[in-house]
């Protein structure tokens, strides 16, 4: 069974303020991905990451995949309130079916 | 891409009852997948959906699961028999090129 730690599970911070949310786990991903998910609604597809090492940007989010493909780093620069959410973390299997192993989510809150 | 949509949003059933819940996703995508998020915990997976058959499925879909593609388009989760556990927000996927997730906005299932 494949497992995800993610981390902190709570986050709050002051407007501007940079952040770091991990995500952990002992077994490998063929690709790893960060939704954002909002009250009631589906998780939202930020990013996806495949290779060893890679490193994304999206405006002031950047996305980093752990060279062994266990582990991935969601940085957030200057938060703004408008980044609040829950933000998860979630590795695709090897194989074809590629079914998600989910993290259990940081919730950010960002004050004005 | 055009969202994924389910219906009904919400759905309120007896315990013991059978319920249908429905997921349209574009008819030329071949991956569809089921997960479901009890309130306050993980994203986790059901079934994956591959050319019109499953492809897998986990420890939670068991025989009281059951998912078809009755008319191509269409895609559906059967509960035979609900249990107060089944309550949760269940999310309808599909593969979108070779990693990216599109989800639903979910269904949320109370068995009462």
């Amino acid at each position: 069974t494949q497992l995800l730690e993610q981390s902190p599970q709570f986050l709050s911070i002051q407007e501007g303020e940079n952040l770091t949310v991990y995500c952990n786990s002992s077994s490998v991903f063929s690709s790893l991905q960060w939704y954002r998910q909002e009250p009631g609604e589906g998780p939202v597809l930020l990013v996806t990451v495949v290779t060893g090492g890679e490193v994304k940007k999206l405006k002031r989010l950047t996305f980093q995949f752990g060279d062994a493909r266990k582990d991935s780093s969601l940085h957030i620069t200057a938060a703004q309130p408008g980044d609040t959410g829950l933000y998860l973390c979630a590795g695709a299997a090897r194989g074809s079916a590629r079914q998600l192993t989910f993290g259990s989510g940081t919730q950010l809150t960002v004050l004005p | 891409e055009p969202e994924v949509t389910q219906t009904p949003s919400h759905q309120v059933t007896q315990m013991g009852q059978e319920v249908i819940l429905r997921c349209v996703p574009i008819s030329n995508h071949l991956y569809f997948y089921w997960y479901r998020q009890i309130l306050g915990q993980k994203v986790e997976f059901l079934v994956s959906f591959y050319n019109n058959e499953i492809s897998e499925k986990s420890e939670i879909f068991d025989d009281q699961f059951s998912v078809e593609r009755p008319d191509g388009s269409n895609f559906t989760l059967k509960i035979r028999s609900t249990k107060l556990e089944d309550s949760a927000m269940y999310f309808c996927a599909r593969l979108t090129g070779n990693y990216g997730y599109t989800f639903g906005s979910g269904t949320r299932l109370t068995v009462v």
